[in-house]
């Protein structure tokens, strides 16, 4: 069965201090990684796509990487606005039976403290 | 462009009741999706419709039906509905399946 898996489940750092946050999966073929920000009582906001082992994405403090296992998203001296759950998702080929849509994992809950 | 909207925000039914959901997107995307979000689980997916015309079973379809009005609308309808239904529900559009989803402000369903 096709997983996905972020850790950890949540994290507090200080501002000014860089972490990452991991997407690991199990998918029979990705057809693309997606990461996402959801802030509280609002939809996900969508931030980066990944297609192949490699390929690594940047915006402002976010980089997101991609490995053939799992996805990395590193976050570059945080501030207290980038506190919010950060959401992995994968899509897989539709002809290899799987529905279209994205399979989500869990989310990480990022505070950063002033 | 307002995006996805999604009307209404907030709604409380009684056990068998019925209402309708409703999703526009006005960046003239084909595919549209149906997802519902509860503490512990994740986003799942209900409904999709890959394009204007057809609409496909997700992860969690059962107790609900979707309509694809036109390219622009997807409505989710539960006939009658239950507690195990209260969830918040999102929908989202994206310009082919293999693209980035965006996703509407979503609404915050309670059945007692």
């Amino acid at each position: 069965e096709d997983q996905v898996t972020q850790s950890p489940e949540a994290l507090r750092l200080q501002e000014g201090e860089s972490s990452s946050l991991n997407c690991s999966y199990t998918v029979s073929g990705l057809r693309g990684l997606f990461w996402y920000r959801q802030d509280p009582g609002k939809g996900p906001e969508f931030l980066f796509t990944l297609y192949s082992a490699g390929e690594e994405k940047e915006k402002e403090r976010l980089k997101a990487t991609l490995t053939k296992k799992e996805s990395f998203l590193h976050i570059t001296a945080p501030k207290p606005e980038d506190s919010a759950t950060y959401l992995c998702a994968v899509s897989i080929p539709y002809s290899g039976g799987g529905a279209d849509g994205l399979t989500f994992g869990k989310g990480t809950h990022l505070i950063i403290q002033p | 462009n307002a995006g996805v909207t999604q009307t209404p925000k907030f709604q409380v039914l009684k056990t068998g009741q019925s209402m309708t959901l409703q999703c526009a997107q006005d960046m003239n995307h084909n595919s549209m999706y149906w997802y519902r979000q509860d503490p512990g689980m994740g986003l799942r997916l209900i409904y999709y419709s890959a394009s204007e015309g057809t609409t496909d079973k997700g992860e969690v379809p059962n107790g609900y039906n979707v309509s694809r009005l036109n390219k622009r609308e997807f409505s989710l309808r539960l006939e009658s509905a239950a507690p195990s239904q209260t969830s918040v529900y999102f929908c989202a559009s994206s310009e082919s399946r293999e693209g980035e989803q965006y996703f509407g402000p979503g609404t915050r369903l309670t059945v007692t």
